[in-house]
């Protein structure tokens, strides 16, 4: 595709459930970011991917949170035993580089909706 | 730790008019880059403009332009000629070469007709 994708657009899920976020990062993107957007908030970072290295995860709120990235690709945002607290707007974004050299502009995917009832 | 506020929640404009969105940040880092974004309504984040600390020369995009001051650690946005379609949750972001990106808490601009 030509931008980043999301899915689900949408995902309303019940206290205490699991929920899986997936990110589609634009094709040969090296670097993948997760960042969290609370309701009339900015974006809070959640979790940084750069190529085969250990990924930054230490925007994660707690180790209910955890993602993947397969095969430097698509990733999986996984949030365990959901609380009220973590419905938000997941949103990822992809660049062309990150770890040094030149700057490389970050493109926002359109993000997933969580609600926890 | 980098933080970035912006201190101004909504802000609204007559259309055609010019509106300036304030940010400030906190760093003793010397090279960084800052941001604006717009997002409107559909949630897509859109980059605005980009400024290089190491560039003394303001960024200028169109109708948008930034006021950068560096030892002030302030970098304000300028939207000359206001437009309906301006209207949008406005970010200030800041970034150091490698890492992610460090968010304002924003500011709802409305144009008005």
């Amino acid at each position: 595709g030509a931008g980043v994708s999301q899915s689900p657009s949408n995902k309303v899920t019940e206290k205490g459930k699991d929920v899986e976020l997936r990110c589609d990062p634009i094709s040969g993107h090296t670097a993948l970011y997760w960042y969290r957007q609370s309701l009339g908030q900015g974006l809070e970072f959640l979790i940084y991917f750069q190529g085969n290295s250990a990924p930054d995860k230490s925007g994660l709120p707690s180790d209910r949170f955890s993602a993947e990235r397969t095969g430097g690709s698509v990733s999986t945002l996984t949030i365990q035993r959901t609380q009220q607290e973590d419905s938000a707007v997941y949103l990822c974004a992809s660049s062309a580089g990150g770890a040094g050299g030149s700057y490389n502009e970050q493109f926002f995917g359109p993000g997933t909706r969580l609600t926890v009832l | 730790a980098q933080t970035v506020t912006q201190s101004q929640p909504e802000m609204s404009v007559q259309e055609a008019e010019t509106v300036t969105l304030s940010c400030t940040y906190d760093t003793s880092e010397n090279n960084y880059y800052l941001f604006w974004y717009k997002q409107p309504p559909s949630r897509q984040m859109i980059l605005v403009i980009r400024q290089e600390a190491y560039k003394q020369q303001n960024a200028t995009e169109n109708r948008f332009s930034v006021n950068f001051q560096k030892a002030a650690k302030s970098f304000s946005l300028k939207i000359s000629d206001s437009q309906l379609g301006d209207t949008a949750m406005y970010f200030c972001a800041f970034m150091m070469l490698g890492g992610y990106m460090r968010f304002g808490a924003g500011t709802r601009l409305t144009v008005k007709p």
